[in-house]
């Protein structure tokens, strides 16, 4: 069973619309919340993390929350730009995988000019 | 400044061969990580190491040999190269523990002729 999932797998947007992404966990007794962005062909730059007391972190666009009771997280880009256009993860450290960082399959995220 | 580096960025290789990947961190961290991307793009731990010492060894063959000198630097070695082993390699480093934010290197993309 996927501990980390995350839905849709892509996703395309106009310039301007605000993005949502959504990320669902299994385990309620995470330690904290990454989200992470990749561009193709490079490694992931760490965007947010959420501890497991907080609800929510925000950066300049960014806003991520955290629920741990219903298991989701949502990461919301506000006024999108093409330089947006990446592929969204979100990770947390999984109980029941000993505390490793389990990822999970990325959204996939265009926004059109 | 780079914080994550790994080498090389690409690898081409004949089935059989023997390879390594090295990574190094400038930021001080006591743990790293080797990470495989495949081409589901699904990233899954493969190793641990905090302060040179094994801590997590998931289920890899052991053709897989990750080795420490220091705990700046966590390379890998691969025996006997397959067809499967084809990926991209991410190295990533974090402050302690797997619940600490992660920074990732570039990523190393193997592709096993």
């Amino acid at each position: 069973k996927q501990e980390v999932t995350q839905i849709p797998a892509a996703l395309s947007v106009p310039e301007g619309e605000n993005l949502v992404l959504n990320c669902s966990f299994t385990d309620s007794a995470i330690y904290n919340l990454q989200w992470f962005r990749q561009d193709p062909g490079k490694g992931l730059t760490s965007l947010l993390l959420i501890q497991s007391s907080q609800r929510e972190q925000t950066s300049g666009r960014l806003n991520a929350s955290l629920d741990k009771s219903s298991g989701r997280s949502t990461l919301y880009i506000a006024a999108s730009q093409p330089g947006d256009s990446a592929t969204y993860l979100c990770a947390a450290p999984i109980k029941a995988a000993g505390n490793k960082l389990t990822f999970g399959g990325g959204t996939r995220v265009l926004v059109k000019p | 400044d780079t914080a994550v580096s790994q080498t090389p960025k690409y690898l081409v290789t004949q089935m059989g061969n023997d390879k390594s990947i090295k990574c190094e961190q400038n930021l001080g961290h006591d743990t790293m990580y080797w990470y495989k991307q495949d081409s589901k793009k699904f990233l899954k731990i493969m190793f641990s190491y905090n302060n040179k010492e094994l801590i997590i060894n998931e289920t890899v063959p052991n053709r897989f040999s990750p080795k420490s000198p220091d705990k700046a630097h966590l390379n890998l070695h691969i025996n006997s190269l397959e067809l499967g082993d084809s990926a991209v390699y991410f190295c990533a480093s974090s402050q302690s523990t797997a619940t600490d934010t992660q920074y990732f290197g570039p990523g190393t993309r193997l592709t096993v002729l």
